[in-house]
């Protein structure tokens, strides 16, 4: 069965730091992993997946992600944090290949960047 | 957002009255989904739509029902509501590719 796990409730970083968002996932064969974020009375926003090819992919407002295959992880990293990223992030999951383009989604992180 | 509208946005209700929550896109997608956010329990997938003529259940259904009224409308009915189906209502959609595309959500309370 696919899955995806956000192991953290909650990450602070403060502001001008660099900032990472946890994810590992269970999914049998090639993944399709995605991040979203969810800002205050907002729906989700799609910031980036991977599907194959270059194991970092780049997504909006200067996040990146890092698939690693080995680790069944998917981190969501930003090298400088701004007040303005506090939000939730979710991280999904759909299995390659499959007949549905069903999300798995985890329980979500919230993001917050101390000025 | 505004390629996928809900209404309401908010809504307070009684244990027991009937409730339907719509969404509407303007994007062309033939993929529709409808899911609760609950705290702590990330999204969860209540129904899903693949054309107007497909309609699955996704995995907590129990107390809800759908209908594809065309391809840009899915609506989200709630038949007896019930106090634990106090959550935030998402409607999203998607093309052949995986990218879904959310809506504002529905905030739905029920006394």
């Amino acid at each position: 069965a696919q899955s995806v796990a956000q192991p953290e409730d909650q990450v602070n970083v403060a502001e001008g730091n660099p900032l990472t968002v946890k994810c590992t996932y269970s999914v049998s064969g090639n993944p399709y992993l995605f991040w979203y974020v969810q800002y205050p009375n907002r729906g989700l926003q799609f910031l980036l997946k991977y599907i194959t090819g270059d194991n970092l992919v780049k997504g909006s407002y200067g996040f990146e992600a890092e698939f690693n295959k080995s680790q069944t992880s998917f981190h969501l990293k930003k090298p400088s944090a701004l007040v303005s990223d506090s939000a939730l992030y979710f991280c999904a999951v759909r299995h390659y290949g499959g007949a549905t383009n069903k999300l798995i989604f985890g329980t979500g992180t919230l993001l917050a960047v101390q000025p | 957002d505004a390629d996928v509208t809900q209404t309401p946005r908010n809504r307070i209700t009684k244990t027991g009255k009937r409730i339907m929550l719509e969404c509407s896109q303007t994007k062309g997608h033939d993929r529709m989904y409808w899911y609760r956010q609950d705290p702590g329990l990330g999204l969860r997938l209540i129904y899903y739509s693949f054309d107007v003529k497909d309609i699955n259940k996704g995995e907590i259904s129990d107390g809800y029902s759908v209908s594809r009224q065309a391809q840009a409308k899915f609506s989200l009915s709630l038949e007896s509501a019930i106090p634990n189906q106090t959550a935030l209502y998402f409607c999203a959609t998607s093309g052949i590719a995986d990218t879904q595309y959310f809506g504002p959500g529905t905030r739905l309370t029920v006394l």
